[in-house]
């Protein structure tokens, strides 16, 4: 069964540094792209970037480049999401998915990231 | 970067009936569109991809169409659990998610 578990829930200073994991089972994680993708408060879904474990091979959204890093440990099959100057803004659930051709066929359960002062 | 438009924002529909949503992208993605439905406090689910291919165990009541630039999900006979928001997504060039429909009991 392929499984994307993600680290839990966050709360976190402004200025404040966080790295949030997604780990990827039942399949062979070198061999498919992982994707985040962000919902803001009852708001809508953003891709920000993914990754391709077996070379670590990253691409980002222009939105986020430069304000996230997106890696990947395959040899314990494991996606990561970091920042290292959390804003307010970035308030929001974030969701690791497996990507297949393109669409994502699998999902993780979502961490949900607060940043306040 | 492409936009993708969904209509309507919201769609209110009786159970049993029939439910149609629209996708419509900026430029040309071939039929390199999926559909997600979204459920409170749940992650999306894959729905459609390729425009009309059904992802494994998803029921035959809903189904994809269109190409280019004009999408459509349909959903047959709405059941109780298929009240929820959907988003269309086209990855022919990057990846965009439509702003989603939400589609609400009447």
């Amino acid at each position: 069964e392929v499984q994307l578990v993600q680290s839990g829930a966050e709360v976190k200073k402004p200025g404040e540094s966080l790295k949030i994991s997604c780990k990827g089972s039942g399949y062979n994680f070198t061999r498919y792209w992982i994707a985040w993708v962000r919902q803001m408060s009852g708001k809508g879904l953003e891709w920000m970037g993914i990754i391709y474990p077996g070379d670590s091979d990253t691409r980002y959204s222009p939105s986020f480049q430069g304000h996230v890093t997106i890696s990947a440990d395959k040899s314990i099959t494991t996606a990561y999401l970091q920042w290292s100057g959390l804003k307010a803004s970035d308030t929001a659930i974030y969701y690791c998915a497996r990507h297949t051709d393109g669409s994502a066929d699998f999902w993780g359960q979502g961490t949900l990231v607060t940043v306040s002062s | 970067e492409i936009v993708m438009t969904q209509s309507p924002v919201t769609l209110s529909v009786s159970p049993g009936e029939r439910a149609t949503l629209s996708c419509r992208a900026s430029q040309s993605v071939s039929s390199n569109l999926a559909w997600y439905q979204q459920k409170p406090d749940q992650a999306p689910r894959l729905l459609i991809y390729g425009a009309s291919t059904r992802a494994t165990g998803i029921p035959a009541r809903f189904s994809g169409s269109g190409s280019g630039t004009e999408f459509t999900l349909t959903i047959s006979s709405l059941q109780s659990e298929d009240f929820a928001v959907y988003y269309c997504q086209q990855y022919n060039n990057w990846y965009t998610f439509g702003q989603g429909t939400k589609l609400e009991i009447k």
